[in-house]
C-alpha cells in the first residue's frame, strides 16, 4: 500500500534560518504529492503540490521537487519567519477514479517552531 | 463561498453517548472524506463518499457510520462513543475531475470522557 514518511520533529529554528523537512514515499504508479500546513487551532491548508516527476511546487517561499528516482518530496525554505510556525504534513494521492478515489495518505506531521 | 464547514467545533461526550458531526461543502464536489487526527499519527481516513448516496470504509472505520443523503453534506455518526474516539475530526472534499487537491474544513475537537 501507499505510505509517507516524514522526518521526526519537532524542528526548532531561529528566524531567517534555512528549513528542510524530509519526506519520502512508497506508492505504485505516479502519485500526486502535496505539502499541507496546519497553523495552531486551524484546519489544513494546501501549501504546494506537484503532479508529476521533476515538477517543482512553490508557494510563500516554500519549495519542493518531485523526485521519482529517490521517491522524495522534501520541503525547503531559504529564510523562515516566526509566522511559519505550524505543523507540516506531506501527503500523496492518486487521481480520482480507479480504486483510490483520490484518498490522501499522510505522513505523521512535523512541528516547526521558529523563534525571533 | 464558505468552502467546507463543520458543525460543531467542539464537543464533550460521555462514554456510550451518541452524536453526529456535520460536514457541508458549497463547491459542488463529488468526493467527500472524514479523517481523524491524533498526535504523532498524521491524519487517518475513516470513511469517504464518491457521490450522493454512496459511502465506503477507509483506514479506521470501526465505531463510526456515515451518510451522504445530499451531495453537499456528509455526516459522521458515533453510535456509542468511547474514549479512544477522542480526537480532532476533519472533513474534506474534492472534485472528481482534474485538480487532485482536497479542501479541508476547520475541524471538530471531540473529547469522550
Amino acid at each position: 500500500g501507499n505510505s509517507v514518511t516524514q522526518m521526526e520533529g519537532p524542528v526548532t529554528l531561529s528566524e531567517e534560518a534555512f528549513l528542510t523537512i524530509n519526506c519520502t514515499y512508497t506508492a505504485t504508479g505516479y502519485p500526486s504529492l502535496f505539502w499541507y500546513v496546519q497553523y495552531p487551532g486551524e484546519g489544513l491548508q494546501l501549501l504546494l503540490k506537484a503532479t508529476k516527476a521533476d515538477d517543482k511546487g512553490s508557494n510563500k517561499g516554500f519549495e519542493a521537487t518531485y523526485r521519482k528516482e529517490t521517491t522524495s518530496f522534501h520541503l525547503e525554505k531559504g529564510s523562515v519567519q516566526v509566522s511559519d510556525s505550524a505543523v507540516y504534513f506531506c501527503a500523496l494521492t492518486h487521481n480520482a477514479g480507479g480504486t483510490s478515489y483520490g484518498k490522501l495518505t499522510f505522513g505523521q506531521g512535523t512541528i516547526l517552531t521558529v523563534h525571533p | 463561498n464558505a468552502g467546507v464547514t463543520q458543525t460543531p467545533k467542539f464537543r464533550v461526550l460521555k462514554t456510550g453517548q451518541s452524536m453526529t458531526l456535520l460536514c457541508a461543502q458549497d463547491m459542488n464536489h463529488e468526493y467527500m472524506y472524514w479523517y481523524r487526527q491524533d498526535p504523532g499519527m498524521g491524519l487517518r481516513l475513516i470513511h469517504y463518499s464518491v457521490g450522493e448516496g454512496t459511502t465506503a470504509k477507509g483506514e479506521v472505520p470501526d465505531g463510526y457510520n456515515v451518510s451522504r443523503l445530499k451531495k453537499q453534506n456528509f455526516l459522521l455518526g458515533l453510535e456509542s462513543a468511547a474514549p479512544s474516539q477522542t480526537s480532532v475530526y476533519f472533513c474534506a472534499s474534492r472534485t472528481s475531475g482534474q485538480g487532485p487537491e482536497q479542501y479541508f474544513g476547520p475541524g471538530t475537537r471531540l473529547t469522550v470522557t
